[in-house]
Order: structure tokens, then sequence, then C-alpha cells
């Protein structure tokens, strides 16, 4: 079945070390997003990418970073300069946005959630 | 940017309607979406509409658009057990560059 990958779905991580949150779509999707969701607070924006090898910064990219060498895989790296990494990540994919009918639907995997110890 | 809001909890009884509310601030925001996230897991995509309508049904689900006010409704009939979940309104531009999500409103249908 096509869809979405997010692995681990849960991650502990020590103060100071560098965590990669694997993100993998089998649905031919040109774009793919990472989203931080915290409680009450809507998904925010970290990275985006259109296109492979291309990548553009979210809202809230700081101590993030992301990679985009192949088209099924978008990987994000939380930083140990990401003063609080605590959340669940989001990732998602869109097909061609000019794709004719295209209705710009995001397909979201089920999350990871990262937890500083 | 686009802020959009949302209140962020909703109760009902099972059987009646449920209505779920959001605002949005770009009148360029020419795709406006809803979206379910059941707990621990992804959104689905529930229902969109595109800027240039007002209303849209699909089974029990209606969404409304006043675009004048930069409101946008979903009203789901016959609420079940089955609909408690976290709500998002998003909203994106022609481009589809960014999508712009509120804070999510938490349903709890009671039996």
């Amino acid at each position: 079945d096509g869809g979405i990958t997010q692995s681990p779905k849960y991650l502990f991580r020590k103060e100071g070390q560098n965590v990669t949150l694997s993100c993998e779509q089998n649905l031919n999707h040109d774009a793919m997003y990472w989203y931080r969701q915290d409680p009450g607070q809507g998904l925010r924006l970290i990275y985006y990418s259109q296109i492979v090898n291309d990548f553009q910064k979210g809202d809230i990219a700081e101590g993030y970073s992301v990679s985009r060498e192949k088209k099924e895989s978008f990987p994000l790296t939380v930083t140990s300069a990401q003063k609080n990494p605590t959340a669940f990540y989001l990732c998602a994919s869109m097909g061609r946005a000019q794709t004719s009918g295209t209705t710009g639907e995001l397909f979201f995997g089920e999350g990871s959630r990262l937890t500083v110890l | 940017g686009e802020d959009v809001e949302q209140s962020l909890f909703l109760s009902v009884r099972e059987g009646d309607s449920s209505v779920i509310n959001c605002t949005y601030t770009d009148s360029s925001s020419t795709y406006l979406y809803w979206y379910k996230q059941e707990p621990g897991a992804g959104l689905q995509l529930l229902t969109y509409i595109f800027s240039n309508m007002d209303m849209k049904q699909d089974q029990r689900l209606t969404v409304l658009l006043n675009k004048k006010d930069k409101h946008l409704s979903l009203r789901i009939a016959d609420t079940q057990t089955g609909d408690s979940a976290i709500y998002f309104c998003a909203a994106a531009l022609y481009n589809f560059n960014k999508f712009y999500f509120g804070s999510g409103t938490k349903l709890n249908v009671k039996p």
C-alpha cells in the first residue's frame, strides 16, 4: 500500500545529542514537509521541499536540518541547537501542485514523538 | 503570513450536530481544508473547499465558507462517538508552498 512511513515512533534523546527522524514515502510525491506539533498549538512548519535536492526553511527552522537526496526520503535532524525539542513531529507529502485536478491534499505519516531527557 | 484560529474544545452528545468554527486572516487563501487527527496519529483529510465556493456537502459533513468574514465552519451531522478527535482547519495559497494550520479543536462526543 502507498503511504508515508515515519520512524521511530518514539525517541528519547539526551541533551546535547543530535537525532534524525526518518520519513519515507512511496506515493511518488514531489513535495514533502516537516511539521512540529505541541499541545494546544497548531502545526508549525519546520522545512519543506518541492523537489529533490532543494528545500526551504519554514517558520521554525532554527535548530533543525534536512536533506532531500532522493524523492522518496526527507529526513529531519534535530540538532543540539534546538532549545526545546520535545514535541510530536509530523512528516507530510503532496503530489505535484500543477497536476490537473489537484486539491492540495497533504498525506501525513503517523508521527514521531521525541522526548528530551 | 496567514493566521488561522479555532476554539480549542467542543463537547456534544451523541446524535447531535457538531459545528466547529475557524477564522483566517489572508484573503488570498485559495484552498481551505478540514483535517482529523486521532490520538497519537497523523492527520487525515476530511474535506476541502475552494475559495470560490460557499458550501460543500459530503455525506454527514457540511462546510460553509464566508469569504467576506474569512470564516470557515465544519458541521458534522448525527455526531458519533467515533467522531471524537482533534479537527484542524488549514489554509493554503494557490501554489501550495505553505499550509497554515489552526491550533485544532478537540471534539468530545458523549454517549
